[in-house]
């Protein structure tokens, strides 16, 4: 199994502009999870989705974030605009069932 | 106020010794607890997990020991090797099924 996919891994950006983060999670996991990684606030849960529904999007930090999954092997993560204080890695995790996430390698995003 | 950024715990260790991880969780709910290890540049990568009827439970040479009355989670690594150096992270399940918790994380660095 390839594991879980996103893209791109690196982003650097303007700020104001739309930053699209993409995730292809392992084939059969019914859970997929958005997390944002930082130094000052380490691993931080954004959102997550479960059989393309989501759950629970309480830590999406504002309306500038957006999260979709229109199928089961693809979900994106979209903020617009974009600002400085969201630079961070972007980390997408999925599970075959409710607990053990397998997470992707990340997408490294710069806002400048 | 000033933010004051994530300061990791660091364990430092001789090659060739045994590693020990500790971790305090904080809800009593919690039944599921899981470690992840995340290399520089890369995302958390799944160790071993435990539920909360099981005290103890072995992998290839990585030990999980759960106290539930002090609410104490530790890892073992037997035999440290260089390729061990890593942020190793616990995480709890709250009682809940669909979210996971993480530490701050503990920064392993194996002296050769």
């Amino acid at each position: 199994d390839a594991g879980v996919i996103q893209s791109p891994r690196h982003e650097v950006t303007e700020m104001g502009q739309e930053v699209t983060l993409r995730c292809k999670p392992i084939s059969g996991h019914d859970y997929l999870f958005w997390y944002r990684q930082t130094m000052m606030r380490g691993l931080e849960l954004l959102i997550y989705f479960n059989n393309n529904v989501p759950i629970d999007d309480s830590g999406m930090p504002e309306d500038r974030f957006s999260a979709k999954m229109p199928n089961a092997s693809f979900s994106t993560l979209k903020i617009q605009p974009s600002e400085p204080r969201d630079s961070a890695v972007y980390f997408c995790a999925s599970s075959p069932r409710q607990e053990t996430q397998y997470f992707g390698p990340g997408t490294r995003l710069l806002v400048l | 106020g000033e933010s004051v950024g994530l300061h990791l715990p660091t364990l430092s260790v001789q090659e060739g010794d045994n590693s020990i991880i500790n971790c305090a969780y904080s809800n009593s709910a919690s039944d599921y607890f899981i470690w992840y290890k995340q290399e520089s540049g890369k995302g958390p990568q799944f160790i071993i997990d435990i539920r909360s009827n099981m005290d103890k439970r072995q992998g290839q040479r990585v030990t999980v020991l759960l106290n539930k009355t002090v609410k104490h989670l530790s890892l073992q690594i037997a035999a440290t090797q260089p390729g061990d150096s890593a942020v190793y992270f616990c995480a709890e399940n709250g009682g809940s099924s669909y979210k996971l918790i993480f530490g701050s994380g503990t920064r392993l660095l194996v002296r050769p």
